[in-house]
């Protein structure tokens, strides 16, 4: 299975930038890069997705290795509604041909007012 | 459109109880999945259908069963509880695409104590 590391906690300061990073040493050339992030006490949610380009969308921004061993999701202006898990994740190819997602631990954002 | 929506929101089992949670969409995904987290853990695959009538097992799929009668529906049965089954246990779905990476959307999830 291809896997991600990623740092247990990070804390950010309201407002300011955040850079997420995520490290996928094994990653194949057709595994897409997903965040998603856990909110307390909900499911997962959708953040972005990309495969090589870097990608932006009105939640973040996704910065991606040009040789695809590491990603970094990029939030422009922490919020204290932005403290969540946040999950680096590569699609993996399942025995029926279709693709799962492994989640790992993530990363625990703390944003501090 | 609803979304993913799971029932109940939280259960209390007795071990070796049995029971079912309930999870449906409104999207028309072929795809759909439970996983179960832990405690500090993320998010572990147990078993998933690409559509209906066809199943499959992910990671951990002991002690549970599925099966998916209607594109809308994917009930998770619990054949007899252990303690070890005491978790969140959270549906998602999304569509089947080939080469394309589509999103996958997660129910509220289901917080399940087995005594």
């Amino acid at each position: 299975d291809a896997k991600t590391t990623q740092p247990n906690s990070m804390e950010s300061n309201e407002e300011e930038p955040v850079h997420l990073p995520c490290n996928h040493s094994t990653i194949s050339g057709t595994d897409y890069i997903h965040w998603y992030r856990q909110l307390p006490s909900q499911g997962p949610e959708y953040v972005i997705h990309g495969l090589t380009s870097n990608v932006n969308n009105r939640m973040a921004s996704l910065a991606i290795a040009e040789d695809r061993k590491s990603s970094t999701l990029i939030l422009h202006r922490a919020t204290l509604r932005d403290a969540a898990v946040y999950y680096c994740i590569l699609r993996d190819v399942e025995t029926s041909g279709t693709y799962k997602y492994i989640f790992g631990t993530g990363t625990r954002l703390k944003v501090l007012a | 459109n609803a979304g993913v929506t799971q029932t109940p929101k939280f259960q209390v089992l007795k071990t070796g109880q049995s029971m079912t949670l309930q999870c449906a969409q409104d999207m028309n995904h072929e795809y759909m999945s439970w996983y179960r987290q832990d405690p500090g853990m993320g998010l572990r695959l147990i078993h998933y259908s690409v559509g209906a009538g066809i199943t499959d097992q992910g990671e951990v799929p002991n002690g549970y069963n599925v099966s998916r009668s209607t594109t809308e529906d994917f009930p998770l049965r619990l054949l007899s509880a252990a303690p070890s089954q005491t978790s969140v246990y959270f549906c998602a779905s999304r569509r089947l695409a080939g080469g394309a990476a589509p999103e996958q959307f997660f129910g509220p999830g289901t917080r399940l104590t087995v005594l």
